[in-house]
């Protein structure tokens, strides 16, 4: 079955990390760029970051350059996202996103797999 | 930032019903355009993209359109499935979001 399953959320202090991971199942997953999609409580949906298919190419959202990295190990089949220096404003359901690859040699945007989600609180 | 708007906010229709939910980009982006819906508690799905290719498995009841700044999503008949809130997003440069129409039973 062609799934994403995430884990690694939880609640953590203003100023804490937390790194999630993001499971791939039923695709080859080395041949397809990544994301991290994020939505706040009652709100709509922000794209954190992405990840070429090799690994080779990063991408980040303004809001969480120099605080996040994302990484990814195709021999694991899996994406990471370590997220440090965690604020009140990161709270927010995240979500991995599986790039459609729809463009041959250029990164797509479209993202046409999604994982359920694994919440993550930032609170004292 | 490419800013994506959305409109209306929210729109009650009944089964049956034709429905039309409009996004328009602060700058041009040709026809590098998405849309999903998403339920309550559950991941987005992508419904439409490159502005009006159908997404495989997705029903031909929807239906997008535009280029440039503006575009559509139709839905021709809707069905009980299909009350969620339904979210544009640019695929031309990092990706930006509307901030959603929510779509509710009349």
């Amino acid at each position: 079955e062609v799934q994403l399953l995430e884990s690694g959320g939880g609640l953590v202090q203003p100023g804490g990390s937390l790194r999630l991971s993001c499971a791939a199942s039923g695709f080859t997953f080395s041949s397809y760029a990544m994301s991290w999609v994020r939505q706040a409580p009652g709100k709509g949906l922000e794209w954190v970051s992405a990840i070429s298919g090799s690994g080779g190419s990063t991408y980040y959202a303004d809001s969480v350059k120099g605080r996040f990295t994302i990484s990814r190990d195709n021999s694991k089949n899996t994406l990471y996202l370590q997220m440090n220096s965690l604020r009140a404003e990161d709270t927010a359901v995240y979500y991995c996103a599986k790039h459609s690859g729809i463009a041959v040699g250029y990164l797509d945007w479209y993202f046409d797999l999604w994982g359920r989600g694994t919440l993550v609180t930032v609170s004292s | 930032d490419i800013q994506m708007t959305q409109s209306p906010s929210s729109v009650s229709a009944s089964v049956g019903d034709r429905v039309t939910i409009t996004c328009r980009a602060s700058q041009g982006i040709s026809s590098w355009l998405a849309w999903y819906q998403q339920k309550p508690g559950k991941a987005p799905k992508l419904l439409i993209y490159a502005a009006s290719s159908l997404q495989s498995g997705v029903p031909s009841r929807f239906s997008g359109s535009g280029s440039g700044t503006d575009f559509t999503l139709t839905i021709s008949s809707l069905q009980p499935e299909d009350f969620a809130t339904y979210y544009c997003q640019q695929a031309n440069s990092f990706p930006t979001f509307g901030q959603g129409t929510r779509l509710e039973i009349k």
